[in-house]
């Protein structure tokens, strides 16, 4: 069964230092992968999408994401958090030809200043 | 401004009552979805509609219903039959043709149980 899986329902960083969530995918054919970013009481927004262009990906508010076939991976990074980034986060996989997203878990992100 | 709207954001309802939650998109989107989103679990799709007067179970499509009469609007009823209702609904759109699966989410429906 496809499924996404993020390691660490929540993540605490001091202001300043780096951000990494933690996604792995269970997939036999090449997908596309997004992160998506939730605050409180409000619907999700797409940070960034790996549509197979580039294994890099850079996204909004200075995050991305690095997809890597072998290890079945796509972690989200910042350089340095933001008080701002305090948000709840989501790792999804859709599988090419299809219409359905298969969501994670969920990463609850603090950070402390 | 495009984008979704859904009403109410707040909902509360006394067990065996049905409720509809509303879901209006002017995104010129062919696609909707219907997700519901619990701590810890993510969000799990419950129906989609990729065109109108069409519809498909998602996973946890049991105790709701749905329609799609207009392209811009995707109602979900929540009977009495779910057993469990608390929770927060999400409504998204996405392009149809071309898709690459980004996915655009209104506010929530925040629905409480009494």
């Amino acid at each position: 069964a496809q499924s996404v899986t993020q390691l660490g329902s929540h993540v605490s960083v001091s202001e300043g230092a780096l951000v990494l969530l933690r996604c792995n995918y269970s997939s036999s054919v090449p997908p596309y992968l997004f992160w998506y970013v939730q605050y409180p009481n409000q619907g999700l927004q797409l940070l960034l999408k790996y549509t197979s262009a580039a294994t890099l990906v850079k996204g909004i508010n200075g995050f991305e994401a690095e997809f890597k076939k072998s290890e079945t991976s796509f972690h989200l990074t910042k350089p340095s958090a933001h008080m701002s980034d305090a948000a709840e986060y989501f790792c999804a996989v859709m599988y090419t030809g299809g219409f359905k997203t298969i969501f994670g878990a969920g990463t609850r992100l603090f950070v402390k200043a | 401004d495009g984008g979704i709207t859904q009403s109410p954001k707040y909902l509360f309802r006394k067990e065996g009552q049905n409720v509809t939650l509303s879901c209006e998109q002017n995104l010129n989107h062919d696609a909707m979805y219907w997700y519901r989103q619990d701590p810890g679990q993510g969000l799990r799709l419950i129906y989609y509609s990729q065109i109108v007067n069409d519809f498909q179970k998602g996973d946890i499509a049991e105790g709701y219903s749905v329609s799609r009469e207009k392209k811009e609007s995707f109602p979900l009823t929540v009977t009495s039959a779910q057993k469990n209702p608390t929770a927060f609904y999400l409504c998204a759109s996405s392009y149809r043709q071309g898709n690459t699966g980004e996915l655009f989410f209104g506010e929530g429906s925040r629905l409480t149980v009494l």
